[in-house]
């Protein structure tokens, strides 16, 4: 059973277009997270929610917009995907306790090129 | 705020060679340390940790002491193998920064290792 799960591993698009990646973890973690790493693997926060509430929204554009249905699942929406928006995005969630706290597991990521 | 400064790379070693990567910090309150690794094509997971003071971290070989009085969280190891080949991220989590009750994590920029046999 993988930890934390994205998809689509993969995501080519036209720019302008609206896409979603889905996250999911089965941890039972509270918090989880939303990165973008570029090509230079600079890994940049982007959202964080805990129980479904968002706590960090990082100077991120209007045209991304996280969803969190359940404590499980914090899914990305990007509409009218530009170039820049090309990268990898990585959902993570965060353990809490012994010896787990503070802990980050990732997802294996989501690659989005737009064209 | 808080910040994480690595060596910037790549790092090119021959099999076998003694590794470090330098990793210090700027924190408010007083952080956990963390490196993680990240293989090609894959997301980041973590290499070890260490919560305070003096402790040391370790694991497959990788060992970090974190050192309050240099801001450091260097990572070392003996004897790098091409398996070894990868990112290393070093990263701290802040008590002082929470928000909502969730820690804000800050991460180094990576550091590239390229073992050659």
């Amino acid at each position: 059973d993988t930890a934390v799960s994205q998809t689509p591993k993969y995501l080519v698009t036209q720019m302008g277009n609206d896409k979603s990646i889905k996250c999911e973890q089965n941890l039972g973690h509270d918090t989880m997270y939303w990165y973008k790493q570029d090509s230079k693997k600079f890994l940049k926060i982007m959202f964080s929610y805990n129980n479904k509430e968002l706590i960090i929204n990082e100077t991120v554009p209007n045209r991304f917009s996280p969803k969190s249905p359940d404590k499980a699942h914090l899914n990305l929406h990007i509409n009218s995907l530009e170039l820049g928006d090309s990268a990898v995005y990585f959902c993570a969630a965060k353990g809490t306790g012994v010896p787990g706290a503070n802990v980050l597991t990732f997802g294996a990521g989501s690659r989005l090129t737009v064209l | 705020g808080n910040s994480v400064t690595q060596m910037e790379g790549p790092v090119t070693l021959s099999e076998e060679a003694f590794l470090t990567i330098n990793c210090t910090y700027t924190a408010t309150g007083y952080p956990s340390l963390f490196w993680y690794v990240q293989y090609p094509g894959e997301g980041l997971q973590l290499l070890l940790k260490a919560t305070k003071a003096d402790d040391k971290g370790s694991n497959k070989g990788f060992e970090a002491t974190y050192r309050k009085e240099t801001t450091s969280f260097h990572l070392e190891k003996g004897s790098v193998q091409v398996s070894d080949s990868a990112v290393y991220f070093c990263a701290l989590s802040d008590p002082a920064l929470s928000s909502g009750g969730s820690y804000i994590p800050t991460f180094g920029r990576g550091t590239s290792l390229i073992v050659h046999p």
